[in-house]
């Protein structure tokens, strides 16, 4: 089975700055893959970015980047130059080759951009 | 990008009434979609996975005659909570992927149920 743990529940952070958004995950299987989506109090879910259990690189898709330590079995997600439209829930999530396409949800996280 | 599209956005309803939610994939096929639901402030909770052409897959604890599951083309499947009460109030959300491993799901906008 899968977990995936993201033990901020709630974050702030400064308009224009950096912000890191954790996220730990424990699976047995080697092939998978690590995706972060963002819920704003709307409610759709938007897909913000993937890394690949055996990408060498960390993702980057704008001023979102993954931070992907594979031996930790982390995967943080870092946005750069805040905006305060990025304030929303951000949830990690986890699927397995084999696994059905199933994904596993992390807690999430409430992120609130302050002026 | 893909699009996936769910139907109607927000219902508010008598106890005791049916209720069905659409989601439909525009611009891929789609095998495979999912259904979730999600209490407020937590997380994405699997209900099941829905299969065209053939019975949808139940999570545990999913009542199978209370939230019937119809998967009848690549494009559209259809969750109807039955019989709906209030505690069946939540917001459901449905997804889609194009398959591949490394392919995100593509989730609808979500429907909010509220039942009286």
């Amino acid at each position: 089975a899968q977990k995936i743990t993201q033990t901020q529940p709630g974050m702030f952070v400064q308009e224009k700055e950096a912000v890191t958004l954790d996220c730990t995950y424990d699976t047995s299987d080697q092939s998978y893959g690590l995706f972060w989506y963002k819920q704003p109090s709307s409610g759709e879910m938007i897909f913000l970015i993937y890394q690949g259990s055996y990408d060498e690189q960390n993702a980057t898709e704008g001023r979102y980047s993954l931070n992907f330590q594979k031996a930790r079995k982390s995967a943080n997600l870092v946005i750069s130059a805040s905006q305060l439209g990025d304030s929303a829930m951000y949830f990690c999530a986890m699927k397995v080759t084999g696994g059905g396409n199933k994904l596993t949800f992390g807690t999430g996280t409430q992120l609130k951009v302050e002026l | 990008g893909a699009v996936v599209s769910q139907h109607p956005s927000r219902v508010i309803c008598k106890s005791g009434t049916s209720v069905k939610i659409e989601c439909r994939s525009l611009d891929f096929q789609a095998t495979t979609m999912f259904w979730y639901r999600q209490f407020p402030k937590q997380s994405l909770m699997l209900m099941a996975t829905s299969n065209e052409g053939s019975k949808a897959t139940y999570e545990q604890g999913v009542e199978k005659d209370k939230f019937l599951i119809n998967h009848a083309s690549l494009t559209l499947s259809t969750l109807t909570v039955t019989s709906a009460h209030p505690e069946d109030s939540s917001f459901y959300i449905c997804s889609a992927s194009l398959g591949h491993p490394n392919q995100p799901q593509h989730f609808g906008d979500g429907t909010r149920l509220s039942i009286l």
